[in-house]
């Protein structure tokens, strides 16, 4: 019940595409659904999240869409480019818990 | 103005030695982590460390184990190095209680056994 699970595992999209990554989960009680960029080297970073309120939410190039009644997320890149290419994770939290659950993670390469 | 720092960023060691890695968060944040990251790039949780309430995640070996001075600080100690300890340990930190959750990364040490 506590898993998020992530695909694919990795996904390749030609500049200018809109790569779609998916993630889904069992506990209902999770209210917090963030989605992080890893560049090759570097640690994680957080690059856009959403709370089950809201069915989407945009930041620049990047949206979040949110199902809950199917306990699912997404994140969209539209106009991807090849800087975007980077490992993405999902994560999901619950409350005042500050412990993430994170996805397996998508290596996302974006083709010149 | 490095937020959170990790060192050394490259450590390469025999099997059977005792290493420690440092981290240190100058966001004045109350909850550290340290995480492993294997080949695979599984984000796997090891520790979380709030207000001196440690939690563990049952799986990591005793062998290792968190060491906080102080608030800014969370250090991770591994006794007899084996080989499946070879990964990319990071280190985050978060502000508990805010609605958002924000973890804060370092730049990670890759760990190497040989």
């Amino acid at each position: 019940q506590q898993q998020v699970k992530q695909s694919p595992q990795s996904l390749i999209v030609q500049k200018g595409g809109i790569p779609i990554i998916n993630c889904a989960y069992e506990n209902t009680a999770f209210d917090y659904f963030p989605w992080y960029q890893q560049f090759p080297g570097k640690g994680p970073a957080l690059l856009i999240a959403i709370r089950p309120d809201v069915s989407e939410k945009k930041e620049g190039r990047f949206t979040i869409s949110f199902n809950k009644s199917a306990k699912q997320f997404s994140l969209h890149i539209m106009d991807s480019q090849p800087g975007d290419s980077a490992t993405y994770f999902c994560a999901a939290s619950r409350g005042s818990n500050y412990q993430l659950i994170w996805g397996a993670g998508t290596k996302l390469i974006i083709k010149p | 103005d490095t937020a959170v720092s990790q060192t050394p960023k490259y450590l390469v060691t025999q099997m059977g030695n005792d290493k420690s890695i440092k981290c240190e968060q100058n966001l004045g944040h109350d909850t550290m982590y340290w995480y492993k990251q294997d080949s695979k790039k599984f984000l796997k949780i090891m520790f979380s460390y709030n207000n001196k309430e440690l939690i563990i995640n049952e799986t990591v070996p005793n062998r290792f184990s968190p060491k906080s001075p102080d608030k800014a600080h969370l250090n991770l100690h591994i006794n007899s190095l084996e080989l499946g300890d070879s990964a990319v340990y990071f280190c985050a930190s978060s502000l508990a209680g805010l609605l958002d959750n924000e973890q804060f990364f370092g730049p990670g040490t890759r760990l190497t056994v040989l």
